[in-house]
């Protein structure tokens, strides 16, 4: 049964206009939820969090939601730049059953100039 | 630069061989954690160490056993693999052993099993 769900495989966006990943999930007791950013080759790096008392955290270009009545959660990116394109991947996180951190299936983002 | 390195980078190996993977953290963390990143299939944690001390094991066989002598250092050891556990294996260490804390991942170590 998979927890955490990216539905879109791939996402093909303009330079300089928005960008919009999303991400459902099943367990309403998750309590925090991540995205992460992964170049080919390379390691995934963590991009931005929200906690699941909140329904918005910004930092700077990067913004993700959460609607939880919804089960749902969105990372929006803008303005898009060439450099955004690599995989994104949605994870949430059970913190009262030892730090578990379930990851959806990745977004593969691409900005063309 | 990444404080988090792994080693080897490639590995290939047979079902009967036994290896093993190195993760090293160089950022003072106290959590550290072993994920493997198969094609086509989410990142799945596998084990977590919190202090040295393993708190997570996501229901992997036996034939994937971990080691951390200190918080520095952790260890993959792999024997009888399936080709099927062909896959990237990630290492990834935090300040904290909770997932509210940055995780920082290494480069990742390719394994193919014959």
């Amino acid at each position: 049964d998979q927890q955490v769900k990216q539905n879109s495989p791939s996402l093909s966006v303009q330079e300089g206009r928005i960008s919009i990943l999303n991400c459902d999930y099943t367990n309403s007791m998750f309590d925090y939820f991540l995205w992460y950013k992964k170049y080919p080759a390379e390691g995934p790096t963590f991009l931005i969090s929200i906690s699941s008392i909140k329904d918005k955290n910004e930092d700077g270009r990067f913004t993700v939601f959460l609607n939880k009545s919804a089960k749902h959660l969105s990372l929006h990116i803008v303005p898009s730049q060439p450099g955004d394109s690599a995989v994104y991947f949605c994870a949430a996180a059970l913190l009262n059953q030892g730090g578990k951190l379930i990851f959806g299936q990745g977004t593969e983002l691409s900005v063309k100039p | 630069e990444t404080g988090v390195t792994q080693t080897p980078r490639h590995l290939v190996m047979g079902m009967t061989n036994k290896k093993s993977l190195k993760c090293e953290q160089h950022l003072g963390h106290n959590a550290m954690y072993w994920y493997k990143q198969s094609a086509k299939k989410p990142l799945e944690l596998m084990f977590v160490y919190n202090f040295k001390e393993q708190t997570e094991n996501n229901s992997v066989p036996s034939r994937f056993s971990p080691e951390c002598p200190n918080s520095s250092h952790l260890f993959l050891h792999l024997h009888t693999l399936q080709p099927e556990d062909s896959a990237l294996y990630l290492c990834a260490s935090s300040q904290g052993g909770l997932f509210t804390d940055t995780q920082y991942f290494g480069p990742g170590t390719r394994l193919t099993v014959l």
